[in-house]
């Protein structure tokens, strides 16, 4: 079965500066990987996904996300923050198999944005 | 343009007490989810409907029970609750099975079991 691994639960940093949000999955099978977002009080919403194909994946307001399949992780990373990034956001993985598949989430890392 | 709509938004039971939550999705998907969501611990799965007429459990399945009524809803039942039910729960929809396909959540319902 699948797992995802969120290394870090909060992540404090200024606006304009960079981010990565590590996420590291573990799965015997082809994988979709997956980073969603969720603003206060708000259901998630997809940021990006990886499916095949380019290992370098962008998505809304910026993110952008690279699949590493020898280490096992899928990074999410902004080149430059903003106050309204503040949210926790998840990574997520489905297995690539047959049948039904579900996600798995992570832990969720809180980004905190500040002036 | 509603997409995933749930409710009640907020609900305070004791315990012991039974609710219902509902989801209503306008998007003709196919699948439909429901998770929890507690600090610390992501979110995880409770029961899905894979399509109309098919539910199956979850992660954490116990002391809950499901009802796909058709297409568009998706109910979770708690027959009675209890304080370790205490979360946010969360319905979502997809297009297909498959996992490829993003899921679209709806805004959550905060439930807390005094």
């Amino acid at each position: 079965a699948q797992s995802v691994t969120q290394l870090d639960s909060q992540v404090p940093v200024f606006e304009e500066a960079p981010v990565e949000l590590r996420c590291n999955y573990s799965s015997s099978v082809s994988v979709y990987l997956f980073w969603y977002v969720q603003y206060p009080n708000q259901g998630l919403q997809l940021l990006l996904k990886y499916l095949s194909g380019s290992t370098l994946v962008k998505g809304i307001n910026g993110f952008e996300a690279e699949f590493n399949k020898s280490q096992t992780s899928f990074h999410l990373r902004k080149p430059s923050v903003h106050i309204s990034d503040t949210a926790e956001y998840f990574c997520a993985v489905s297995d690539g198999g047959r049948g039904f598949q579900k996600l798995v989430f992570g832990t969720g890392t809180r980004l905190l944005v500040s002036p | 343009n509603a997409g995933v709509t749930q409710t009640p938004k907020f609900q305070v039971l004791k315990t012991g007490q039974s609710m219902t939550l509902q989801c209503a999705q306008d998007m003709n998907h196919n699948s439909m989810y429901w998770y929890r969501q507690d600090p610390g611990m992501g979110l995880r799965l409770i029961y899905y409907s894979a399509s109309e007429g098919t539910t199956d459990k979850g992660e954490v399945p116990n002391g809950y029970n499901v009802s796909r009524l058709n297409k568009r809803e998706f109910s979770l039942r708690l027959e009675s609750a209890a304080p370790s039910q205490t979360s946010v729960y969360f319905c979502a929809s997809s297009v297909s099975r498959t996992g490829t396909g993003e899921l679209f959540f709806g805004e959550g319902s905060r439930l807390t079991v005094l």
